[in-house]
């Protein structure tokens, strides 16, 4: 089993629509979350943390399942603009600091 | 502010040439970090830095990769002898002491090995 796990999609959905996907991982101990926003041939940037109590971000709420191990990402009122590979990060372990690992990602694709 | 710069952008070389990956953080971060990101494997962590001294590097897949520190604001990534299977982007990262769950990547260097 992969360490940090993600379903590669896509998801293609039309403007308007909301779109949500999740990101497993395997270590019950892990502590930090976040989700990387990768456009076609660039580098990954940072979308937003995860936080325990789940937080918001404009049109982007990101949850924390921590009894089922995984993360998610909701993006309402998609735009043409939101399509793009989404990355999960983890942080396994607390004796992994600063050491992130990623998921596949997936993809979403917003159509006209 | 410049961001990560990474140099060359693209290297095509031939099996069995060194190559040599180069990155400049953005000023101030404590944490460099080298990736590289295949279709099959994903985003990979090589290995990571701290203040110019390597803390990690058991992401670095075998004897031919080595990498380099030799101040705050250059590091390197060497590969020696390249194999076709080494083909991917390396992506060069930094962060700051302060914020250090955020990584700021470079735009990558695209490395095709024949």
């Amino acid at each position: 089993r992969k360490e940090v796990e993600q379903d590669p999609g896509p998801f293609n959905v039309p403007e308007g629509a909301t779109v949500a996907f999740n990101c497993t991982y395997s270590n019950s101990a892990s502590q930090s979350f976040f989700w990387y926003r990768q456009d076609c041939r660039k580098e990954p940037k940072l979308l937003m943390s995860v936080y325990s109590s789940g937080n918001e971000d404009g049109r982007f709420t990101a949850q924390l399942n921590r009894a089922s191990q995984y993360i998610s990402l909701l993006i309402r009122d998609s735009k043409l603009s939101d399509s793009a590979t989404y990355l999960c990060a983890v942080i396994l372990s607390p004796a992994n600091d600063y050491k992130l690992s990623f998921g596949a990602g997936t993809t979403v694709t917003v159509r006209a | 502010d410049a961001g990560v710069i990474q140099s060359p952008r693209h290297e095509v070389t031939e099996m069995g040439q060194e190559v040599t990956l180069r990155c400049k953080p953005i000023s101030g971060h404590d944490y460099l970090f080298w990736y590289r990101q295949t279709m099959m494997r994903g985003l990979e962590l090589l290995i990571y830095f701290n203040n110019n001294v390597p803390i990690d590097d058991s992401g670095m897949p075998e004897d031919r990769f080595s990498a380099k520190m030799p101040n705050a604001s250059f590091s390197t990534l060497k590969i020696q002898p390249s194999e076709p299977r080494d083909s991917a982007v390396y992506f060069c990262a930094s962060s700051p002491r302060t914020s250090w769950n955020e990584q700021f990547f470079g735009p990558g260097t695209r490395l095709t090995v024949l």
